[in-house]
C-alpha cells in the first residue's frame, strides 16, 4: 500500500528564518512520482514540484529546495529566508504511473513578520 | 489560459438534503478528478474520469454519491442524501491525461457544510 506521512502538523517561524517540511513515503513500486503542493488560505492547491523515483538530484527553485533520498524514503522541502506569503498548508503527495495522488495530512506553516 | 472552475464556492445544507457541485476543467484536459478534503486532512480521491469514462471510483460512497461527465468536458458531483460527515471541501482537478507526469491543476473548491 502507498502512504505519505507528514509528521509536522504545524510549524511557526519568524520571517527570514529557514524552515524544512518533512515528508516520508511508503511504496512497493519501483516507479513512482512525488509531489509538493501549496494550499494558501484561498483553498486552491498550487503545484510546486514533481520528482520521479529515478531522479534523486536535489532541486532548487529560488528560495525553495527539495531533498529526495530514496534510502530513507524521504522528500523534504526547505524554504530559505521565509516570508509571510509563504504561510499556507503544504502537502506532499505520491502516485504510481497513471494513478491517483495519495496525499499526506499536510503541514501548516505560519510565518510571522 | 483559464483555470479549473468550480461552483458554488460555498454551500450549507441540512442533513438528508441533496446537493450538486459543478466543475469545468481546463480546455483540452482529458482527465478530471474529484477529491474530498475533510478539515485537517489531505485530499482524498473520490472519482477519476478519462474523457467521459470512469477510471477509478473505488473510494466513492456509491450509496449516496454520484458523478457524471457526460460530454467529456464539465462534470457534476452529487450527494443524495447528505450526512454530517460529508462536510468537507470538494476539489476538482484536471490534467492532460492519466500519465503521472502530467500535473494536476486544481480548482478553488466547494466548501460544503452539512448541519
Amino acid at each position: 500500500a502507498q502512504k505519505v506521512t507528514q509528521a509536522q502538523t504545524e510549524i511557526s517561524v519568524v520571517e527570514k528564518e529557514d524552515v524544512t517540511l518533512d515528508c516520508v513515503y511508503e511504496t512497493r513500486d519501483t516507479t513512482y512520482y512525488l509531489f509538493w503542493y501549496k494550499q494558501p488560505p484561498s483553498g486552491e492547491l498550487v503545484f510546486l514540484i514533481r520528482r520521479n523515483s529515478f531522479d534523486e538530484q536535489n532541486e532548487i527553485s529560488g528560495r525553495y529546495s527539495w531533498n529526495f533520498q530514496k534510502s530513507t524514503s524521504s522528500f523534504n522541502f526547505t524554504i530559505t529566508a521565509s516570508q509571510v506569503v509563504d504561510s499556507a498548508v503544504y502537502f506532499c503527495a505520491l502516485t504510481r504511473r497513471s494513478d491517483k495522488l495519495i496525499f499526506g495530512t499536510g503541514t501548516r506553516l505560519q510565518v510571522f513578520p | 489560459e483559464a483555470g479549473v472552475a468550480q461552483s458554488p464556492r460555498y454551500k450549507i445544507i441540512e442533513k438528508r438534503q441533496s446537493v450538486a457541485f459543478w466543475c469545468n476543467p481546463i480546455s483540452g484536459h482529458a482527465t478530471l478528478y474529484w477529491y474530498q478534503q475533510i478539515l485537517g486532512q489531505g485530499p482524498k480521491l473520490l472519482i477519476q474520469f478519462q474523457n467521459n469514462g470512469v477510471v477509478d471510483d473505488s473510494q466513492l460512497p456509491k450509496d449516496r454519491f454520484s458523478a457524471e461527465r457526460l460530454k467529456g468536458v464539465d462534470s457534476t458531483l452529487k450527494i443524495q442524501p447528505a450526512k454530517l460527515e460529508d462536510s468537507a471541501v470538494y476539489l476538482c482537478a484536471s490534467s492532460l491525461d492519466t500519465s503521472a507526469t502530467n500535473e494536476q491543476f486544481f480548482g478553488p473548491g466547494t466548501r460544503l457544510t452539512v448541519l
